[in-house]
């Protein structure tokens, strides 16, 4: 029973690229979470998804910032126009239903800005 | 503003200390807190804590839930160097926050 999958594991961009971060939930999940940790920092609530549809964007930056979570395929967090301040590890975390909100992490993807 | 703030930020001790971590929350929509040990990279679960005063134990790791005074405890007893480690605790419903952790470090 593979886990949350998350790809990259490490992304390097140059300023003004876009980044592309994938995260395929546990077999049986349905609710999809991203959060973003700075160094030294905890996890920031970035986006809450379900299938096709953004529960709670409430975390995300208004702009160059986008979640989505089709009916097939994984969850996608891009961010265009990357800067500097966006270099951060991106953790996904998917939960069942039936279990509310007990989250299973991926790995994470570094991402780094040059 | 949801917010949810862990002490001590950190924590150095030596194995076989017993530690008490803290966990405060002032979440709306609150549901359910939870407690997670960061190692490298992926947070992994430890409890998930929804009613007041019922303790939860796995090994050596309890913990405790007060939703009157809003607030969680982790215990470690007998610590290892293998516990060193962030724990991150959070709180909510669907959109759970994460406070910055604790970053213990078990000496041997």
């Amino acid at each position: 029973n593979a886990g949350v999958m998350q790809n990259p594991r490490h992304l390097v961009r140059r300023r003004g690229q876009e980044a592309r971060l994938r995260c395929s939930p546990m077999k049986g999940h349905s609710h999809v979470y991203w959060y973003r940790q700075l160094p030294e920092e905890g996890l920031k609530f970035m986006v809450y998804l379900q299938k096709e549809n953004i529960i709670d964007e409430s975390g995300m930056p208004k702009e160059r910032f986008s979640a989505e979570f089709p009916k097939e395929g994984p969850s996608i967090l891009r961010i265009q126009q990357v800067v500097r301040g966006d270099s951060a590890a991106y953790f996904c975390a998917s939960s069942q239903i039936a279990e509310g909100e007990k989250l299973f992490f991926g790995s994470g993807t570094q991402l780094s800005v040059l | 503003e949801d917010k949810v703030v862990q002490s001590p930020l950190s924590l150095v001790v030596h194995e076989g200390d017993t530690v008490t971590l803290n966990c405060s929350y002032e979440v709306t929509n609150f549901r359910s807190l939870l407690w997670y040990k960061q190692e490298k990279k992926a947070p992994t679960f430890l409890f998930m804590l929804t009613s007041s005063g019922i303790e939860k134990k796995s090994g050596r790791l309890s913990s405790i839930l007060d939703k009157k005074e809003l607030f969680s405890i982790l215990n470690i007893t007998a610590t290892q160097t293998g516990d060193s480690a962030i724990y991150l605790c959070a709180g909510g419903n669907n959109d759970m926050r994460f406070g910055a952790g604790t970053r213990l470090t078990v000496k041997p």
